[in-house]
């Protein structure tokens, strides 16, 4: 089924660990994002990427680190994992550019818990 | 910048009765307005859109009507299942990008 994978779906890290979240998408799509969700706060955008090649800050880019590495794959990093990292987090694409604003399509998410 | 505020939850409502999960947005330019749901261990799915003032989404039996004199986007069903029950985000995109902004989330908790 097309869509947006993510793997793993689960983690537990220590404090001072790293890993690397990947995604994937088969949309064909140019926009890539990277949110993490926490209770009463909703969704916020740590990265994006607007096309291949490009990528910005969001809302909460702290502690992270992303690479597009070809226009499916989005992958988010965690260089040293701190326990206010422990969040889901979830990659969406989208068709992007102007015109017709379109929305997003999203991974089933990860679970990440900082220890 | 631009936001959006929904209404608190949690909603708990019988099966049959009327939903309205009201929302308000922030916004310097003309946004598209959607409605995401969220069901328990997955993804955010598209629910429902407009992208213009006056334009009515709908879906699945809910709708929701952009108001841009009031700057609203409330979402409403008229007669809830049981397998409606989920969290609902209301969310905006910058026309320029499309990078969207969420309000906080409503669960919505249908009982038999």
């Amino acid at each position: 089924n097309a869509g947006v994978t993510q793997t793993p779906k689960f983690q537990v890290l220590k404090t001072g660990q790293s890993m690397t979240l990947q995604c994937a998408q088969d949309m064909n799509h140019n926009s890539m994002y990277w949110y993490r969700q926490d209770p009463g706060m909703g969704l916020r955008l740590i990265y994006y990427s607007a096309s291949e090649g490009t990528t910005d800050k969001g809302e909460v880019p702290n502690g992270y680190n992303v690479s597009r590495l070809n226009k499916r794959e989005f992958s988010l990093r965690l260089e040293s994992a701190a326990p206010s990292q422990t969040s889901v987090y979830f990659c969406a694409s989208s068709a992007g550019g102007g015109g017709e604003s379109y929305g997003y399509t999203f991974g089933s998410g990860t679970r990440l818990t900082v220890v | 910048g631009d936001s959006v505020t929904q209404m608190e939850g949690p909603v708990t409502l019988s099966e049959e009765a009327f939903l309205t999960i009201n929302c308000t947005y922030t916004a310097t330019g003309y946004p598209s307005l959607f409605w995401y749901v969220q069901y328990p261990g997955e993804g955010l799915q598209l629910l429902l859109k407009a992208t213009k003032a006056d334009d009515k989404g709908s879906n699945k039996g809910f709708e929701a009507t952009y108001r841009k004199e009031t700057t609203s986007f409330h979402l409403e069903k008229g007669s809830v299942q049981v397998s409606d029950s989920a969290v609902y985000f209301c969310a905006l995109s910058d026309f320029g990008f499309q990078k969207l902004v969420f309000g906080t989330g409503t669960r919505l908790l249908v009982s038999p």
